[in-house]
């Protein structure tokens, strides 16, 4: 089945700096999204992507849709400590299952010190 | 984007009971979905809510442990039946927007089973 390979699994910064982090898959997607989670609440979407190539910014974050359509990368930067949390990649395409079957990546935890 | 609100939000349930999850959205979506988290783990789809018709399941869950209700456009109930421990984990309603190309997520309901 699809799969989505996360990584790092965890990051410890220091808050100003700079993070990245990347999701890979074997299979193609037509879209990207990009998810934060903090405890005890729901995924909340930081960016969408739908175009191979598309590179896509929301304040601090940047993330890019891959020209194979494989993968993706979400950088943030000047890191501050409400930046810690649980991040997931998610990939939405058209191999037969139901239309919103997203797949998720593991997650990267996000942990900053002050 | 949609407000999803879920109810309850958190829950204690003892083995043996089923307990059912609301989902209310402040407009009216085409597309609906439940998504449950395990403990530590990322998002997997559950079901499509159809609205006026029998849900869609994905591979490994059927509809006498997990059945769902969508009566209208803005509303869909999932319920938990014949809990274990195993059933414990967070429970998510989400919906597609931008023709189906982006999810959100409502703030999940965590069902822990004793």
């Amino acid at each position: 089945g699809q799969q989505l390979n996360q990584s790092p699994q965890s990051m410890f910064i220091q808050e100003g700096e700079d993070v990245s982090m990347n999701c890979t898959s074997s299979s193609i997607f037509n879209t990207w999204l990009w998810y934060k989670q903090d405890p005890g609440e729901g995924p909340v979407l930081l960016i969408a992507l739908y175009k191979a190539g598309e590179l896509t910014s929301n304040g601090r974050l940047t993330a890019q849709f891959g020209i194979t359509r494989k993968d993706s990368f979400l950088n943030i930067s000047a890191s501050i400590p409400s930046d810690v949390g649980i991040y997931f990649c998610a990939g939405l395409g058209n191999y037969g299952g139901s239309q919103g079957n997203l797949i998720f990546g593991k997650g990267t935890k996000l942990s900053v010190k002050p | 984007s949609a407000v999803i609100s879920q109810k309850p939000s958190r829950d204690i349930c003892q083995r043996g009971t089923s307990l059912t999850i609301q989902c209310q959205v402040d407009s009216q979506v085409t597309m609906m979905f439940w998504y449950r988290q395990q403990p530590g783990q990322s998002l997997t789809l559950i079901a499509t809510a159809n609205q006026g018709s029998e849900a869609t399941y994905e591979s490994g869950f059927v509809i006498d442990k997990f059945p769902i209700s969508r009566p209208n456009l803005t509303f869909s109930t999932l319920t938990v039946s014949n809990m274990s421990p195993e059933d414990s984990s967070i429970y998510l309603c989400s919906v597609a927007e931008n023709r189906g190309n982006t999810i959100y997520f409502g703030e999940g309901s965590w069902l822990t089973v004793v």
